[in-house]
């Protein structure tokens, strides 16, 4: 157990629909961040927020949106679902580089 | 544009059979290369992370170098148990940008 605790840990949805993904960062940690890992694009950068604040944006598309509530939680907001949306998507806290990750959420939209 | 390479794709060594991985990079100022290990199923592994061209740092089998245009994670006499996916990344010194590359794929047979 990394300490960093990603929910659901699969996730089936249709086209279209939208979904949140959760995630509890490590005791202490204040920065959480949010990839994607598909096989044709590998390990993506998506956001980053620092207690509460965005801090680095990577490659998030616009239906894409995430926050981080004040006990450091963080959601990742996914709408208007696409096929190539599937992949999955991992959750890190702790400094940028040396963070921990969570074991992910395997999103697959049918 | 910050870009990553990763070589090979995949390799296949026996135990014993030391080897070398490549990653090639070209980013907008170096503020940091990082190593990790991904098994199936799982978030990434922090390894190591290398500042400067000259560097080294050591772990166990693995020992990662880096100079101004590449790194090299060498395995010294692997064991089965090294079997994964190692990814490399870089974090450019410019923007917030934090790129990882398409990761190689190890196996290491009995």
């Amino acid at each position: 157990d990394s300490g960093v605790t990603q929910t659901p840990k699969h996730l089936i949805t249709a086209t279209g629909q939208r979904v949140t993904l959760r995630c509890s960062p490590r005791s202490g940690d204040l920065s959480v961040y949010w990839y994607q890992q598909s096989l044709d694009q590998g390990l993506q950068f998506l956001i980053q927020y620092y207690n509460g604040e965005e801090r680095a944006k990577g490659n998030i598309l616009e239906r894409f949106s995430a926050q981080q509530f004040p006990d450091l939680h963080s959601e990742l907001n996914l709408s208007s679902l696409e096929l190539g949306d599937s992949a999955l998507y991992f959750c890190a806290s702790g400094p940028k580089g040396f963070s921990t990750f969570g074991s992910g959420t395997r999103l697959t939209v049918v | 544009e910050d870009q990553v390479t990763q070589s090979p794709e995949a390799l296949r060594l026996q135990e014993g059979e030391s080897s070398s991985l490549n990653c090639s990079y070209t980013v907008s100022g170096l503020r940091g290369l990082f190593w990790y290990r991904q098994d199936p199923g799982k978030g990434p592994e922090f390894l190591f992370t290398l500042y400067s061209a000259g560097e080294e740092k050591e772990k166990e089998r693995l020992k990662a170098t880096l100079t101004k245009k590449e790194s090299f994670l060498h395995i010294t006499a692997p064991k089965p148990e090294d079997s994964a996916t190692y990814l490399c990344a870089v974090h450019a010194r410019y923007g917030q940008n934090f790129v990882f590359g398409p990761g190689t794929r190890l196996s290491v047979l009995p």
